[in-house]
Formats: C-alpha cells, structure tokens, sequence
C-alpha cells in the first residue's frame, strides 16, 4: 500500500469554475477526513466519512462544497463556483476506527492538492 | 470548543541545541494528544502521540508528556539535527471525538 493519495497535486482555476478532487485512502481503512490548510494555519477539519456515510460536516463548509465517498473507498471533493478565498492546500486523512468509536489509531495524510483561484 | 495554542514561529536553532516548542490545549473530556510534523513539500506525519494523563510520547529523540494539571503537551528533543527542520503540529482528539484538532504549527529551521 502506498498510503493516502490525493489527485492532482496542483490545481489552478478561475473564479467562478467548478473543481472537483480525488482522495484515494489506506485500502482498509473505514474512516476518510477531508481538511484545508491555508498559509500559515493548521489544517482546518471539513467534514469525515465512516465507509460511505458523511458523519460530520464543519461550518467551513458552504453549501459551494460537497463530499462524497459512494461506496465507502475513494472519496471525491467538488467546489462549485470557486472563489479566490478557497485558495488553500485540501488535505485528505484516513484511519482505521476502532469499536467503541473514536479515535485510537493514526490517522494518515496523503500529500494534499493545492488550489490557486485566480 | 476544543483548540490548541502554539509558540509561534519561526524556531531558529543552531545543530546540537536543545528544543522546546510548547503546546497548550483546552479540550472537554479527556482528549488524546498528537505532534504531527510537516517536512518541507510532504504531507503530514504523526511524530508522537500521548492518550492519557502522564503518558509520555517518544519517536526519533523527540519527546513530550501528557500534562493534565498544566493542559500542556511541550514537545522536547535534546539536540536537533538540520533534518529536524520541518513545521511542527500539535493536535488533540476531544475525548470521545472524531476528528483531529490542530494548532497553527510552529517552523523549526536548524543551521550548522
């Protein structure tokens, strides 16, 4: 297994454009989270995924986003109508969860996509 | 709500000297507690980890102890090489939680 893997790497778009990214996590792990990271933060929680059912979205996220994981594997991000404020680095973790729930194992992060607005 | 504080950087080091970067955390329950490193053009990876009071994490001669007392998560590491030079996390799980909290990160840059 390669770890977590995030397509593409790079992403420059123009405002008002569509842009959708992949995430393709530990081949069995039953847990996928999607972060973004801009200059300077920590990486900011977006939603999470337990196999194919979103458990938990931020207030980051605006109605512009949506995340989807259709059959509990790879896991696909869409920004609708981008905006110069969604410049950021998308990050995508996955883990294994344990019975009982929470979280007691790593999480692994793939390497992100970076997104430039223009 | 749960959050994270970190020293900010950037961490100036000479090769050899001590490190300290602190970490003070408010949380509900009783959170796990992570360092999470970023070397340049890579992704995250976690350094080390503490799950409960007075547990003590340890990977690659960096260390840091789970202080409840203090809320305080300091990671150490007595002699920094040039490799260590990276951007430091620190993060918690809220207890009982599901997703990772993180701090703003703090850059170490370590000089011959």
């Amino acid at each position: 297994d390669t770890g977590v893997s995030q397509d593409p790497r790079h992403k420059i778009t123009k405002r008002g454009q569509n842009v959708t990214f992949r995430c393709d996590p530990i081949s069995e792990h039953n847990r996928l989270y999607w972060y973004r990271q801009t200059l300077g933060q920590g990486p900011e929680f977006l939603t999470y995924f337990q196999n194919e059912a979103q458990l938990e979205k931020s207030r980051l996220l605006s109605d512009r986003f949506s995340a989807e994981r259709p059959k509990g594997s790879f896991s696909t991000l869409e920004i609708q109508r981008t905006e110069q404020g969604d410049s950021a680095m998308y990050l995508c973790a996955s883990s294994l969860a344990t019975q009982g729930g929470g979280l007691n194992t790593e999480a692994f992060f793939g390497q992100g996509t970076r997104l430039t607005v223009v | 709500g749960n959050s994270v504080t970190q020293m900010e950087g950037p961490v100036t080091l000479s090769e050899e000297a001590f490190l300290t970067i602190n970490c003070t955390y408010t949380a509900t329950g009783y959170p796990s507690l992570f360092w999470y490193v970023q070397y340049p053009g890579e992704g995250l990876q976690l350094l080390l980890k503490a799950t409960k009071a007075d547990d003590k994490g340890s990977n690659k001669g960096f260390e840091a102890t789970y202080r409840k007392e203090t809320t305080s998560f300091h990671l150490e590491k007595g002699s920094v090489q040039v490799s260590d030079s990276a951007v430091y996390f620190c993060a918690l799980i809220g207890g009982g939680g599901n997703k990772l909290t993180f701090g703003t990160g703090t850059q170490l840059k370590v000089e011959l």
